[in-house]
């Protein structure tokens, strides 16, 4: 079993409305990475969360970590047809500055003109 | 700076072939990673390097061999390539400490017929 779950797996919505895409563990995060990747290319790196209740934006999307650190969520406002692409959250999953994040399966974002 | 640099972009091999791919990066990170992308499973690590002359079994190590040439430099070599390795593979790098997201390169699409 995944030890990050994303849901959903795929959402198909129309321009203007607006989503969420949620990141689950059982375990503490201690730190909570959002990136974005488009068709055929690299991730992208969008925020980072490391403390409980933190909130991140950037232009129409908001990031939250939830207050037990097992829990995020990345919320567009409004989308528009370049955000569409996959969204995947990785996380640190233990406290020690170690260097290996795990990734959750990602999200495929369609937005409808 | 170019950040993340992968070689080749696409590659077909035949089972039984063997290739390297290449990953360099010019952020003076310490840690270096290589991970498989499959349809549904997000991100896998296969092998990663936390620093220069050190390496490290990720998830998915089964057929791969890794070299981190120096601190720039970390190869991903497929001794006998086989259909279950078409995937697309990917090279990060990070700074060490904690909280530093990972920097990705653009990816390597592998297919093995």
């Amino acid at each position: 079993s995944q030890e990050l779950e994303q849901s959903p797996q795929s959402l198909i919505v129309q321009e203007g409305k607006n989503l969420t895409i949620n990141c689950t563990s059982s375990k503490t995060l201690y730190g909570l990475y959002w990136y974005k990747q488009k068709y055929g290319e690299g991730l992208i790196f969008l925020m980072m969360l490391q403390k409980g209740g933190e909130e991140k934006s950037h232009e129409k999307i908001t990031a939250k970590l939830d207050e037990k650190k097992q829990q995020s969520s990345l919320h567009i406002t409004a989308s528009q047809p370049s955000h569409a692409g996959i969204y995947l959250c990785g996380a640190d999953m233990t406290e020690t500055s170690g260097s290996r994040l795990t990734f959750g399966e990602g999200t495929q974002l369609t937005v409808n003109p | 700076n170019a950040g993340v640099t992968q070689t080749p972009k696409f590659q077909v091999l035949k089972t039984g072939q063997s290739m390297t791919l290449q990953c360099a990066q010019d952020m003076n990170h310490n840690s270096m990673y290589w991970y498989r992308q499959d349809p549904g499973m997000g991100l896998r690590l296969i092998y990663y390097s936390a620093s220069e002359g050190t390496t490290d079994k990720g998830e998915v190590p089964n057929g791969y061999n890794v070299s981190r040439l120096n601190k720039r430099e970390f190869s991903l070599r497929l001794e006998s390539a086989a259909p279950s390795q078409t995937s697309v593979y990917f090279c990060a790098s990070r700074r060490t400490g904690k909280f530093y997201e990972q920097y990705f390169g653009p990816g390597t699409r592998l297919t093995v017929t």
